[in-house]
């Protein structure tokens, strides 16, 4: 069984400030690791993943997140947000086999102000 | 590119009715999973179909069922509709070892 704990519900961060949102897992086997971000109203859509090679993966508007093993962390890292960035955050892990389930962490509230 | 699509996007029933929701993958993608997300909570893992076969099985009720057709697209039907029903169902597709794309959800509230 894999598990993902997210510990933070909410973060609140001002205007190009740097933030980090934290994200742990639990599982027996080799693993898959995930950021989604769900905007009000709408879908799940990924932001990051690691599947194999470099631990650290970034995506195209700066966020980046670094695959740590013997931590057992993927934790989620911008150094200076927007307010466009407000969101749901959620941390997901899967096995690697074929057609894997995702399990997600409880989602941390990223509240960026002025 | 093409998303996943999912219809409707919003439903309304009422207690003991039944809903049926449909799920259209990526083009090639050849698995398809359902999700459901109460209000404030993280998406749950109810089912998955892999080339048109059960692969995965969560917690899914025994009211609910799902298929995934020669096209590959799936529906999700619910029957015996309470109230604790009321969830955004989200439907994600993939290949291979590729991550898994979200639909935008159906939004189902019991009355």
């Amino acid at each position: 069984a894999q598990s993902v704990t997210q510990l933070d519900s909410q973060v609140p961060v001002f205007e190009e400030a740097p933030v980090e949102l934290r994200c742990n897992y639990s599982s027996s086997v080799s693993v898959y690791l995930f950021w989604y971000v769900q905007y009000p109203n709408q879908g799940l859509q990924l932001l990051l993943k690691y599947l194999s090679g470099s631990t650290l993966v970034e995506s195209i508007n700066g966020f980046e997140a670094e695959f740590n093993k013997s931590q057992t962390s993927f934790h989620l890292r911008k150094p200076s947000v927007h307010i466009s960035d407000t969101a749901e955050y959620f941390c997901a892990v899967s096995g690697t086999g074929t057609a894997s389930k995702l399990t997600f962490g409880t989602g941390t509230r990223l509240q960026v102000t002025l | 590119a093409a998303g996943v699509i999912q219809s409707p996007r919003h439903l309304i029933k009422e207690k003991r009715e039944t809903a049926t929701l449909k799920c259209y993958p990526i083009p090639r993608h050849d698995t398809v999973y359902w999700y459901q997300q109460g209000p404030g909570q993280d998406p749950q893992f109810l089912i998955s179909f892999y080339e048109k076969m059960q692969s995965d099985k969560g917690s899914i009720p025994d009211r609910f069922s799902a298929q995934q057709f020669s096209d590959y697209h799936s529906e999700l039907n619910m029957s015996s509709l309470e109230l604790g029903d009321s969830a955004l169902y989200f439907c994600a597709s993939s290949r291979e070892n590729q991550p898994q794309h979200f639909g935008d959800g159906t939004r189902l509230s019991i009355l």
